[in-house]
């Protein structure tokens, strides 16, 4: 089946440092790759999406490469502020399933 | 207004009570999904349903129940609450297989005691 894998948290970083959360995942076929993010108190909400190989997805500063060959879809920023301080869970959808499957997630703490 | 409302927002109950979650939508989204979230788990799907008539066990269904009243409603059911329950709990929407997004509303925090 789907799996998800992502580094295991917290990450903690000052302002303005560069960040990066590795994703890697296992699926049959070409499955739509996702970044959700989780603010304190709140749900799920879509940070970024790449439907097919070498697609970049972005927003709010945030980057991540859909890469085929090395099976990643990890995601950057290169310079984080306080209010990126949330839980971020790496996903795939399709590859032989209509579930979607979620990594576990990882809390990044930056400190002002 | 939010697209994805959930009710209640938080919810104490005691153990073997009968707890019901609602969640509502007005994305006009097909899919809908119950999650719940625990620290160091990540979400795990409860039960989903693809529509009104259509409703699936995900990978931790044992404990729950779900009802689908129409399109824009999914309710979740625990017919005997035990504390293992204790968990953030997620609904969710999508519009389309594949590759679409999901929506997710503001969760319940449901704590059995």
């Amino acid at each position: 089946g789907n799996s998800v894998t992502q580094m295991e948290g917290p990450v903690t970083l000052s302002e303005e440092a560069f960040l990066t959360i590795n994703c890697t995942y296992t699926a049959t076929g070409y499955p739509s790759l996702f970044w959700y993010v989780q603010y304190p108190g709140e749900g799920l909400q879509l940070l970024l999406k790449a439907t097919k190989a070498d697609d970049k997805g972005s927003n709010k500063g945030f980057e991540a490469t859909y890469r085929k060959e090395t099976t990643s879809f990890h995601l950057e920023k290169g310079s984080v502020q306080v209010s990126d301080s949330a839980v971020y869970f790496c996903a795939l959808r399709g590859g032989g399933s209509y579930i979607p499957t979620f990594g576990r997630g990882t809390s990044l703490i930056v400190h002002p | 207004d939010a697209d994805v409302t959930q009710t209640p927002r938080n919810r104490i109950t005691k153990t073997g009570k009968r707890i019901m979650l609602e969640c509502s939508q007005t994305k006009g989204h097909d899919r809908m999904y119950w999650y719940r979230q625990d620290p160091g788990l990540g979400l795990r799907l409860i039960y989903y349903s693809f529509d009104v008539k259509d409703i699936n066990k995900g990978e931790i269904s044992d404990g729950y129940s779900v009802s689908r009243q129409a399109q824009a409603k999914f309710s979740l059911s625990l017919e005997s609450a035990i504390p293992n329950q204790t968990a953030l709990y997620f609904c969710a929407t999508s519009a389309l297989a594949g590759s679409d997004t999901q929506y997710f509303g503001p969760g319940t925090r449901l704590t059995v005691l």
